[in-house]
């Protein structure tokens, strides 16, 4: 069955330092999303992507955040200059539809680590 | 704003024994509701999409009803294994939006005695 894919598993970097969180996605999917969860918190949602662009973005998702999909395979979350409290578990998910009708596939994850 | 509850946050059963988990939301205009299994340090992992429309879900041993006037979706495990031992969660779309983010619950801990 095909998946959604994440590199790497696990980052541990340097606070100030950038990171960049690879996803490779269902390749029929159009609807792409990164997601995170806080060690003992709930997964929340950052930002959704569809047709080359942001559709939507929560208020975690401020200017030190960006998404891109370079070509038409991945799709990356870049954090420009990381700080503690970004140290968390980072989902990738795609969909076919806008979730009307068919669920959200996600990644097993990345876990970032800031020190 | 949609919030969604998960109850009970932990559960401990014997091998055998069938279970529900349970989901409710505030806000019963909903697309459908989604449960996933989260194993330790792992990703999310669908198992099965309830419509608006729909009443129940079946997937195996798993069973998803939902009553989108009540404000509630539960699980049901029947005869549990050691196997079923991960976190459930439970997510709605988040209705109207620019696109459907989900809106997770908190989840439900199960732990399956052998």
């Amino acid at each position: 069955e095909p998946e959604v894919t994440q590199t790497p598993s696990h980052q541990v970097t340097q606070m100030g330092q950038e990171v960049i969180l690879r996803c490779v996605p269902i390749s029929n999917h159009l609807y792409f999303y990164w997601y995170r969860q806080i060690l003992g918190q709930k997964v929340e949602f950052l930002v959704s992507f569809y047709n080359n662009e942001i559709s939507e973005k929560s208020e975690i998702f401020d200017d030190q955040f960006s998404v891109e999909r370079p070509d038409g395979s991945n799709f990356t979350l870049k954090i420009r200059s990381t700080k503690l409290e970004d140290s968390a578990m980072y989902f990738c998910a795609s969909s076919e539809d806008r979730g009307l009708n068919q669920p959200q596939h996600f990644g097993d994850g990345t876990r970032l680590s800031i020190l | 704003k949609q919030e969604v509850t998960q109850i009970p946050a932990a559960l401990s059963v014997p091998e055998g024994e069938n279970l529900v988990l349970n989901c409710s939301f505030t806000d019963s205009a909903i697309y459908n509701l989604q449960w996933f299994r989260q194993d330790p340090g792992k990703g999310l992992t669908s198992l099965l999409l309830i419509q608006s429309s729909q009443r129940e879900q079946t997937s195996g041993r798993l069973n998803a009803s939902l009553d989108k006037s009540s404000g509630r979706s539960t699980l049901y495990i029947a005869a549990s294994q050691p196997g079923d031992s991960a976190t459930y969660l439970c997510a709605v779309p988040n209705y109207g939006g620019a696109t459907n983010k989900l809106i997770f619950g908190t989840g439900t801990l199960l732990a399956v005695q052998p």
